[in-house]
């Protein structure tokens, strides 16, 4: 079974831009989640989604935004980026929300300059 | 909001030394779920605990759930050079609350000196 993949896997950005990032989940997981990575603030969690709809949301601006598609398939958005939004952006997919265990992408690296 | 606490954030070891790390949530958590990251890879899932006072064991890992629910601990017995790595802990709170979410401990960076 593949795994989860997410595109693209590197990315530059300027300030003021704004990016898209997509995630496909493992064949049959509905539950998508994403998460940021830095080394000073570690894991944060920034929304999960399930059968479409966001079903639980970290404490982002609202720069930060995410959709997911009838095939489970996810995308994260982010505007205006600013430096501080440089970061690894994993996707994990479960089968369902709050299920056992999720399934980590290898993520996005994004770097704003 | 929930908060976890991990400690140590590192650790350094000689090869063949027990490690252990700690987590500690600031509410009460429905599970708490263990990661591995490998330098430059992702979260890997190692297990899930959901009872009070739970012990599960993988081979050299001992994971354990407090009996109030909001600490935990992962403890490695002989370490090998394979074991480095970041292990993160992260607490799910109470079904449909607004802790819901699982939240991540900071993590400990493991090396091994072989």
């Amino acid at each position: 079974k593949a795994g989860v993949t997410q595109t693209p896997r590197y990315l530059i950005k300027t300030r003021g831009q704004q990016v898209t990032l997509s995630c496909s989940p493992i064949s049959g997981h509905r539950s998508v989640s994403w998460y940021q990575q830095t080394p000073g603030q570690g894991l944060q969690f920034l929304f999960e989604y399930f059968s479409e709809t966001q079903r639980n949301k970290g404490n982002f601006p609202g720069r930060f935004s995410g959709r997911q598609f009838s095939n489970s398939r996810s995308e994260m958005n982010v505007s205006t980026l600013e430096l501080g939004d440089s970061a690894l952006y994993l996707c994990a997919s479960s089968l369902r929300t709050g299920s056992a265990e999720q399934y980590f992408g290898p993520g996005t690296r994004l770097t704003v300059t | 909001g929930q908060q976890v606490m991990q400690i140590p954030q590192y650790q350094h070891v000689q090869e063949g030394e027990d490690f252990t790390t700690y987590c500690n949530s600031s509410t009460t958590l429905s599970n708490i779920q263990w990661y591995k990251q490998r330098p430059g890879g992702h979260p890997v899932f190692l297990i899930q605990l959901v009872k009070s006072g739970e012990v599960k064991k993988q081979k050299r890992l001992t994971f354990q759930f407090g009996e109030a629910k909001k600490n935990s601990s992962l403890h490695i017995t002989a370490t090998q050079t394979t074991d480095v790595g970041t292990y993160f802990c992260a607490g799910r709170g109470s079904h449909g609350g607004s802790n819901y979410k699982l939240t991540f401990g900071k993590g400990t960076l493991l090396t091994v000196n072989p």
